[in-house]
């Protein structure tokens, strides 16, 4: 089968660094994605990991281990907006349609 | 730039009424839209893939005669909730993804309320 697990909440500080982990198992796999959703809007896109490895976008930074099926987000220098409902998504080829994690709702506080 | 729009943001429709949906990729081309449904707090729930020129490719368990999908141009695609019933109400979300790239960029959803 297919499955994508993320724990289902976080809690972290104002100004710490959190790291939210995905792990997947697919019957095929092209890459990993990442959205972020606040509450009651659509997801935005933060990140698309196709090789291992690390790769950062100014606080955002994604990894992925292929061999491992895992990835994480990694939040720096959090802010009271990053509150908010982070999906894991794997794109397993199957026409192209992503495998969506539940979420991981994060919340940080001042 | 990928910029994806919906229109209504917000519909309130009477029960068996059909309302329509419509998902525009605004400086992009898209031959591969996506058509999923959110129910409050929950993860987003893939309802049909729409591809231009062709029929779309629902998931199990969505009625393709009543969540009615027309992808006619690369630019554009439609869903039609016939007959809404209460049940139908939820957030639906469409997403388009840049022809020739992997990523999907959504829309900022419409909620739709069946009285």
């Amino acid at each position: 089968g297919q499955n994508i697990d993320q724990p289902t909440e976080m809690t972290a500080t104002e100004g710490a660094i959190v790291q939210i982990n995905c792990t997947y198992q697919t019957s095929g796999f092209n890459g990993l994605f990442w959205y972020q959703q606040h509450a009651g809007e659509a997801p935005t896109f933060l990140s698309y990991n196709v090789l291992d490895g690390l790769e950062e976008k100014g606080r955002f930074s994604s990894f992925l281990s292929r061999s491992k099926g895992y990835s994480y987000l990694l939040l720096k220098e959090l802010q009271m907006k990053d509150s908010a409902s982070y999906l894991c998504a794997a794109d397993a080829g199957n026409n192209r349609k992503l495998i969506w994690g539940l979420g991981t709702s994060l919340a940080v506080n001042p | 730039g990928a910029v994806v729009s919906q229109h209504p943001s917000r519909v309130i429709c009477k029960s068996g009424t059909s309302v329509k949906i419509e998902c525009r990729s605004l400086d992009f081309q898209a031959t591969t839209m996506f058509w999923y449904r959110q129910f409050p707090k929950k993860s987003l729930m893939l309802m049909a893939t729409s591809n231009e020129g062709s029929k779309a490719t629902y998931e199990q368990g969505v009625e393709k005669d009543k969540f009615l999908i027309n992808h006619a141009s690369l630019t554009l695609s439609t869903l039609t909730v016939t007959s809404a019933h209460p049940e139908d109400s939820s957030f639906y979300i469409c997403s388009a993804r840049p022809t020739g790239t992997d990523t999907q960029y959504f829309g900022p959803g419409t909620r739709l309320t069946v009285l």
